[in-house]
């Protein structure tokens, strides 16, 4: 199990936001984070814990290792206000966290 | 470029059964598994199952096993999902992702589809 929080959050553009995932147990770095907006297909962001994809900003950071996680963008974009997911990808079956909306303040 | 392109929105009654297709191109698609994904109204990403294309090894989350059937079509590169029994808490929209099988499991979902919205209602 997953557990993403907040929530969700407001935050202004140029903020530096973080979001949390704690996984229920051990999962090494296999931790991947998504990002999500309405009517769109998901995007995947950040593999393994910490490798961002490419094409992806540098603004946006992965960290963590073992069962705490956190999802960083260091200066907020109005393009980056969506939901963001982590998901353990460490064994079957693979599990999201319930998502973290991030809002314009 | 990789692709995945699905099947279009339907409408379904209650106790009827819907196939959703996801056509796969710009890569090798028995190289990589094809998962299948959907979020309903209100909801978070919820993972249903995958399918090997190489091997049509398939696995489901426990909550869609004997309602979900995952198959493939290797020459014509497209994989479907079928649901059974559906249901009105199945309105969602539905969504195919390639897994990435760098580092052995298969479970970096690393292109998706646009998402095809199935509507349950009598």
């Amino acid at each position: 199990q997953m557990t993403q929080s907040p929530s969700s959050l407001s935050a202004f553009v140029g903020d530096r936001v973080t979001i949390t995932c704690r996984a229920s147990r051990y999962i090494k770095i296999n931790l991947n984070w998504y990002q999500h907006k309405p009517g769109k297909a998901p995007k995947l962001l950040i593999a393994a814990a910490s490798g961002l994809q490419s094409g992806v900003p540098s603004r946006f950071t992965g960290n963590g290792s073992g069962t705490d996680f956190t999802l960083t963008i260091s200066s907020l974009q109005p393009e980056d206000f969506a939901t963001y997911y982590c998901q353990q990808s460490y064994g079957h079956p693979t599990t999201f966290g319930q998502g973290t909306k991030v809002q314009i303040k | 470029q990789v692709q995945l392109e699905q099947s279009g929105a339907e409408v379904k009654k209650p106790g009827a059964s819907v196939r959703v297709s996801c056509k796969a191109s710009g890569y090798t698609f028995t190289g990589y598994y094809i998962h299948w994904v959907r979020q309903a109204p209100g909801q978070g990403l919820e993972w249903m199952g995958f399918i090997n294309p190489n091997s049509s090894l398939t696995y489901f989350a426990q909550r869609f096993q004997g309602r979900v059937t995952l198959t493939r079509d290797t020459s014509i590169s497209t994989a479907y999902m079928d649901v059974i029994t559906l249901r009105s808490d199945d309105t969602a929209f539905y969504y195919c992702a390639r897994g990435d099988c760098t580092g052995g499991n298969c479970l970096k979902l690393d292109n998706w589809g646009q998402g095809s919205l199935i509507t349950v209602s009598s």
